[in-house]
C-alpha cells in the first residue's frame, strides 16, 4: 500500500500522560499536514511541513502540542499532558509541491479518559 | 460565523436518485475547491478538484463552483448505497500551499 500511513490507529490514554503519534506521507511528497476532526465536524488544521520546515501553525496547537519532520520524511505529533478535550482524530496529509492535492490518512482516533 | 458553511443533514434517498450537495463560504480568496467522501472511522477520500468557478464532471460525479455566489455544489448522478458516507467540502487559498478549510460534512445515505 502506497499511501499516507498512521500509527497507531487507537489509542487510549489517562489524562495527563503524554501520547506520540507517527505519520508516514507518501513517498516523494514533500508537504505534510496534520489536521484534527472531532465527532461531526469537518477536519481541522494543525500544522503543514514543506520537507522539515514546519511553515504554518494554527492557534489550535497549543504549546501542549509539538510537531516535527526531522529527515523531510515521516512525522510525528506529541501531545503532552493530555486532557479530555484532546479526544479527537487525528489526520495526517501530504501532498506533492506542484500539486496541491491531500491524500489523507486513515487516522489516529485518540481517547482521553 | 464559520468560514465555510455545509448543512450535515442527514440526507436520505433511494437508490437511483439524484444527490445534491452544497456548500457555501465567506471567503472570496478562496480559489481552490474539493469534494472529500469519508466513510465511518476512516480518513477523508478525494473526489473531485476544482480550480475557479465552472463545472467538473467524472462519471456520476459533478463538481459546479460559482464564485460570484460562493457556492459549490457535488451532483451525484444514479446513487448506490455504496456512496453512503459523510461528504466533506473543502477549499484554500492557493493551489500548492497551506490548510485546507473543510465544512462540517454532509452525512448521505442511499437506501436499497
Amino acid at each position: 500500500d502506497t499511501g499516507v500511513s498512521q500509527d497507531p490507529r487507537h489509542k487510549i490514554t489517562k489524562r495527563g500522560q503524554n501520547v506520540t503519534f507517527r505519520c508516514d506521507p507518501i513517498s516523494e511528497h514533500n508537504r505534510l499536514y496534520w489536521y484534527r476532526q472531532t465527532l461531526g465536524q469537518g477536519p481541522e488544521f494543525l500544522t503543514y511541513f514543506q520537507n522539515e520546515a514546519q511553515l504554518e501553525k494554527s492557534r489550535l496547537l497549543s504549546d501542549r502540542f509539538s510537531a516535527e519532520r526531522p529527515k523531510g520524511s515521516f512525522s510525528t505529533l506529541e501531545i503532552q499532558r493530555t486532557e479530555q478535550g484532546d479526544s479527537a482524530m487525528y489526520l495526517c496529509a501530504s501532498s506533492l509541491d506542484r500539486d496541491g492535492t491531500q491524500y489523507f490518512g486513515p487516522g489516529t482516533r485518540l481517547l482521553v479518559l | 460565523q464559520k468560514e465555510v458553511e455545509q448543512d450535515p443533514g442527514p440526507l436520505s434517498v433511494p437508490e437511483g436518485a439524484i444527490v445534491s450537495l452544497n456548500c457555501t463560504y465567506s471567503n472570496s480568496a478562496f480559489q481552490y475547491f474539493m469534494w472529500y467522501r469519508q466513510y465511518s472511522r476512516k480518513g477523508p477520500e478525494l473526489l473531485m478538484y476544482t480550480y475557479s468557478s465552472g463545472n467538473k464532471e467524472d462519471g456520476r460525479f459533478t463538481a459546479q463552483v460559482d464564485k460570484s455566489s460562493k457556492y459549490i455544489s457535488l451532483f451525484i448522478r444514479d446513487s448506490q448505497p455504496s456512496d453512503s458516507a459523510t461528504y466533506l467540502c473543502a477549499m484554500s487559498r492557493s493551489g500548492n500551499t497551506g490548510k485546507l478549510i473543510f465544512g462540517q460534512g454532509t452525512t448521505l445515505q442511499v437506501k436499497p
